[in-house]
C-alpha cells in the first residue's frame, strides 16, 4: 500500500518569512495530493490540492509542487501570518471510480513567531 | 462550519462497550469517509461509502462496522472496545472523489 513521510515535524518561522513542508510517496500510480490544515480542536481543513497532470499550483499565499519522478511534493507559504500556526498534514491516494482513500503524512507542527 | 456534522462531539464509555458514531454528509454530497485518528497511529482511514454502496475500504478492524443510509448520513459502530481504540473519530464528505470536507470530529475516550 501507499507510504507518505512527511518532513519537518516542527517548524518555526518568524512572521512574514517563508515556510516549506516536503512529503514523499511510495505508490506511484498515486495519482491526487492534498494537504491540510488543523487547527487545535477543530477537523483537517482542505487548504490546496494538486493531480498528477499538473506540477504546481498556486492560491494566494500557498502553493504545492509536484515531482512525479521522485515522487516526492511540497507545501509552500509565503509572508507567514501568526493564523497560520497549525499542524498541516500531506496526503496522497489513487483515485479511481471506486473511490479515493488517502493515506496521510504524520503531520507538522507550524509555528509563526511575531 | 464545514457543513459535516458529527454526533456526539464526546464520548466516553467503558471497555467491552459498543457505541455508536453519526455522521451526516453536506448537502449534496454522496461519499462519506471516515478515518481514525491516533497520537501513535496519526490519522487513518477506516472505510468508504458513496449514496450507499461500500467504495473502499481500510484497515477496519472486524469489531468496527459501518453503513449509509437512503438519506446519505452514515454511522460508525464500534463493538467490543478496548483502550486502544480511544481516539478522535472523523467523518469526511465530497461530492466527487476529490476535495474532502472533514467535520469536527467524535472524542472518544474508552475507560
Amino acid at each position: 500500500g501507499e507510504n507518505v513521510e512527511q518532513h519537518p515535524s516542527t517548524l518555526s518561522v518568524q512572521e512574514g518569512d517563508s515556510a516549506v513542508i516536503k512529503c514523499t510517496y511510495s505508490d506511484s500510480a498515486s495519482n491526487y495530493f492534498p494537504w491540510y490544515k488543523q487547527e487545535l480542536g477543530k477537523g483537517p481543513q482542505l487548504i490546496i490540492d494538486i493531480r498528477s497532470n499538473v506540477g504546481e499550483k498556486k492560491d494566494q499565499r500557498i502553493a504545492v509542487t509536484l515531482n512525479k519522478t521522485a515522487k516526492h511534493f511540497s507545501l509552500h507559504i509565503t509572508e507567514t501570518q501568526p493564523e497560520d500556526s497549525a499542524v498541516y498534514f500531506c496526503a496522497a491516494s489513487r483515485v479511481t471510480g471506486g473511490g479515493n482513500k488517502l493515506t496521510f503524512g504524520t503531520g507538522t507542527q507550524l509555528k509563526v513567531e511575531l | 462550519d464545514s457543513g459535516v456534522t458529527q454526533t456526539p462531539k464526546h464520548l466516553i464509555t467503558a471497555t467491552g462497550q459498543r457505541v455508536t458514531l453519526r455522521c451526516s454528509p453536506r448537502s449534496g454530497d454522496l461519499s462519506v469517509y471516515w478515518y481514525q485518528q491516533s497520537l501513535d497511529q496519526g490519522l487513518q482511514f477506516l472505510i468508504q461509502y458513496y449514496n450507499g454502496e461500500e467504495r473502499a475500504k481500510g484497515n477496519i478492524l472486524e469489531r468496527f462496522s459501518a453503513q449509509q443510509f437512503p438519506d446519505l448520513h452514515s454511522e460508525l459502530n464500534l463493538s467490543s472496545l478496548e483502550l486502544g481504540d480511544s481516539a478522535l473519530y472523523f467523518c469526511a464528505s465530497s461530492v466527487s472523489h476529490y476535495g474532502y470536507t472533514f467535520g469536527s470530529g467524535t472524542r472518544l475516550t474508552v475507560v
